[in-house]
């Protein structure tokens, strides 16, 4: 079965510092996909990044950076510079080939502090 | 483009009830699936379903079912409603059904009294 665990159930830093997020997954299947989700208190969940268990490509993207290891089975997220609007709920989730299910982790509540 | 469009967006029902949420997906998306959000459970995956076909199941009692319409649009029906239902209702939408980055809804918030 898959799962999911983030072990930090919250988190505060004061704006612009660094943050880490960790997330570790377990799976049987060779084939899998990770992701992770944003949650503002809208509600919503916003598609933050997709990796596939072939791409071990670290992945940046402006002040967001993701480093996947499956010798590890961690995928963590770093929030560089952190700003206040980063406040959020974030969510990694694990999903099967040719499955839309998306198993999540339990979440991680950043708060960036002004 | 329009996101994923979820009605109503609260809900409040007494026990026994019923309860119809509904969800239109981006257009062009013809996978949509549907989850609970609760503080005890965290996200659990309720279904799926692709060109009008549940594809994919979570465990979740019979009382809770879902249909897609040959728009996409897609209904989520729970029966017999029960306080421990309370939750906020996701619907995601995916452009196959083939691992692509979901699209949510800003959900449904449900309270059973």
């Amino acid at each position: 079965a898959q799962k999911v665990t983030q072990a930090q159930t919250e988190i505060s830093v004061v704006e612009k510092e660094d943050v880490t997020l960790d997330c570790v997954y377990e799976t049987r299947d060779t084939t899998y996909y990770l992701f992770w989700y944003k949650q503002p208190p809208s509600g919503e969940l916003v598609f933050l990044i997709r990796r596939n268990s072939f791409d071990e490509q670290n992945e940046i993207s402006g002040r967001y950076s993701w480093n996947f290891q499956k010798s590890t089975s961690s995928f963590n997220f770093t929030i560089t510079a952190s700003q206040v609007v980063d406040s959020a709920v974030y969510f990694c989730a694990l999903s099967e080939p040719g499955n839309e299910k998306l198993t999540f982790g339990t979440g991680t509540r950043l708060t960036i502090i002004p | 483009k329009a996101g994923v469009t979820q009605t109503p967006r609260y809900l409040i029902k007494t026990r026994g009830q019923q309860v119809t949420l509904s969800c239109s997906p981006i257009s062009g998306h013809r996978s949509v699936s549907w989850y609970q959000q609760t503080p005890g459970q965290g996200l659990q995956f309720l279904f799926e379903y692709f060109s009008e076909t549940q594809r994919n199941k979570g465990n979740f009692p019979g009382r809770f079912s879902g249909r897609q319409f040959s728009n996409s649009r897609s209904e989520m029906n729970v029966s017999t409603l029960e306080l421990g239902d309370s939750a906020l209702y996701l619907c995601a939408s995916s452009l196959e059904a083939s691992n692509t980055e979901a699209f949510f809804g800003q959900g449904t918030r449900l309270t059973v009294v």
